[in-house]
């Protein structure tokens, strides 16, 4: 897990605030998601990257948006934070799917919109 | 569309007793199947994976799941549970039409009793 970091860990903000999510990786993967977990519906796909030049909407992309700054740092971002945005938000990573590969999460950061 | 179905929110067994942890899929073409452990405060980690191959896969922590076609199941099981196996298991399904992402089930928690 250590391999991929996220920051902050735990956010509380105010609806309305923009907010920022980061994540990091060193596992020099090329593909990074971000998915939010809510209690009793599992994870849900938000954003996703094949690389640097290459960002795609999940199923859940609405409210959001993301940057890939560069191949191991891809944020996501809450334009204007509203309550139903609380959740568990995780960053993965995998390589390309040369084979079946599995994805490696990060510690997640726990978001509060009051 | 491609699904997976984690019928039970909760399992409870005993220390030393086996486990399972069920989940059953609906995905067009050849499933490729996963599972992941969630730890308090911790993000998913990889437990193990089906391709092709041998119904019975085994993983990490001891875990093996085991695959069957004709019910359309990859259930999780354990000969002896430990109460360090207590979390919040997931299963996944890989969609293999567009872009090839996970799909996540709503997760089982096991709660293993000393």
């Amino acid at each position: 897990d250590a391999d991929v970091t996220q920051t902050p860990r735990n956010r509380i903000t105010k609806t309305g605030k923009r907010i920022m999510l980061e994540c990091s990786q060193t596992k020099g993967h090329d593909r990074m998601y971000w998915y939010r977990q809510d209690p009793g519906l599992g994870l849900r796909l938000i954003y996703y990257s094949f690389d640097v030049k290459d960002i795609n909407k999940g199923e859940i992309s609405d409210g959001y948006s993301v940057s890939r700054q560069a191949q191991a740092k891809f944020s996501l971002s809450l334009e204007s934070a509203i309550p139903n945005q609380t959740a568990l938000y995780f960053c993965a990573t995998s390589d390309s799917p040369t084979g079946i590969r599995e994805q490696f999460f990060g510690p997640g950061t726990r978001l509060t919109v009051l | 569309a491609q699904s997976v179905a984690q019928p039970e929110d909760q399992v409870n067994v005993a220390e030393g007793n086996p486990l399972t942890v069920k989940c059953t899929y609906s995905v067009s073409g050849n499933p490729y199947l996963f599972w992941y452990v969630q730890y308090p405060n911790r993000g998913l980690q990889f437990l193990l994976k089906y391709i092709t191959g041998d119904n019975l896969v085994k993983g990490s922590y001891g875990f093996e799941a085991e695959f069957n076609k004709s019910q359309t199941s990859f259930h999780l099981k354990k000969p002896s549970a430990l109460v360090s196996d207590s979390a919040l298991y997931f299963c996944a399904v890989r969609t293999n039409t567009g872009f090839q992402k996970l799909v996540f089930g709503t997760g089982t928690r096991l709660l293993v009793s000393p």
